[in-house]
């Protein structure tokens, strides 16, 4: 495996499931991304992990919960989740985070909250 | 507050030119990026400016303007594989980027 992976793909889930999103980096770097994409919207920065610690939370509910077990693993548990939830969850990853770095993407997870 | 503003959608011709502007209101600059995402893929990065002038890439050029906020993604010689959308991305003083809400390209043959 090459780049940043994300899995599932696609995933549908009920408003009180529990599931989680999986991101996985093999690039060597330090800081990792979770992003919100909605249609015709912005990019939405939820959290950001270097060296596997939270160095941002850009008031994102609680029912999102991240994990970053090591440099190369992040996860993004959900639970309660809403309608409004549903989007593209994009994982992404740099050199650095405190630095001009280009961030390198995962393909995204399509999540759909019924 | 911080502001990035793109056109939503934009029109071109397969082998003409098109620019792509767009123009920003942050707090502090670290740079710019423009990233290439086709539809269900990942956003992929093609260029960033942080100082002012055109870099080109092959067919692609980027320019940038600090003093009046104001970048473009210039893409020449168009092939029917560069419909997607186009995000422009601004790195704040905090190092954090702001995102644009992107331009959709479409190709006519």
């Amino acid at each position: 495996e090459t780049g940043v992976t994300q899995t599932p793909r696609h995933l549908v889930m009920g408003m009180t499931n529990k599931k989680s999103l999986k991101c996985e980096q093999h690039l060597g770097h330090n800081a990792m991304y979770w992003y919100k994409q909605s249609a015709k919207k912005p990019l939405e920065l939820m959290f950001v992990y270097s060296l596997e610690e939270r160095v941002e939370n850009n008031s994102v509910p609680s029912r999102f919960s991240p994990e970053c077990p090591n440099s190369s693993h992040l996860f993004l548990h959900l639970h309660t989740l809403q309608p409004e939830d549903s989007a593209l969850y994009l994982c992404a990853s740099s050199q650095e985070a405190g630095g001009p770095h280009e961030q390198y993407f995962g393909p995204g997870t399509r999540l759909t909250v019924t | 507050g911080q502001n990035i503003d793109q056109p939503t959608e934009m029109t071109a011709t397969e082998g003409a030119i098109v620019q792509i502007n767009c123009t920003y209101q942050t707090s502090g600059f670290n740079g710019l990026f423009w990233y290439q995402q086709h539809a269900g893929e990942a956003p992929t990065f093609l260029s960033y400016n942080v100082l002012d002038g055109l870099e080109e890439k092959g067919r692609f050029s980027s320019f940038l303007s600090r003093s009046k906020g104001y970048s473009y993604l210039l893409l020449k010689e168009l092939q029917m594989k560069d419909s997607a959308s186009y995000l422009c991305a601004v790195m704040d003083s905090n190092y954090q980027l702001i995102w644009g809400a992107g331009t959709k390209l479409i190709i006519k043959p």
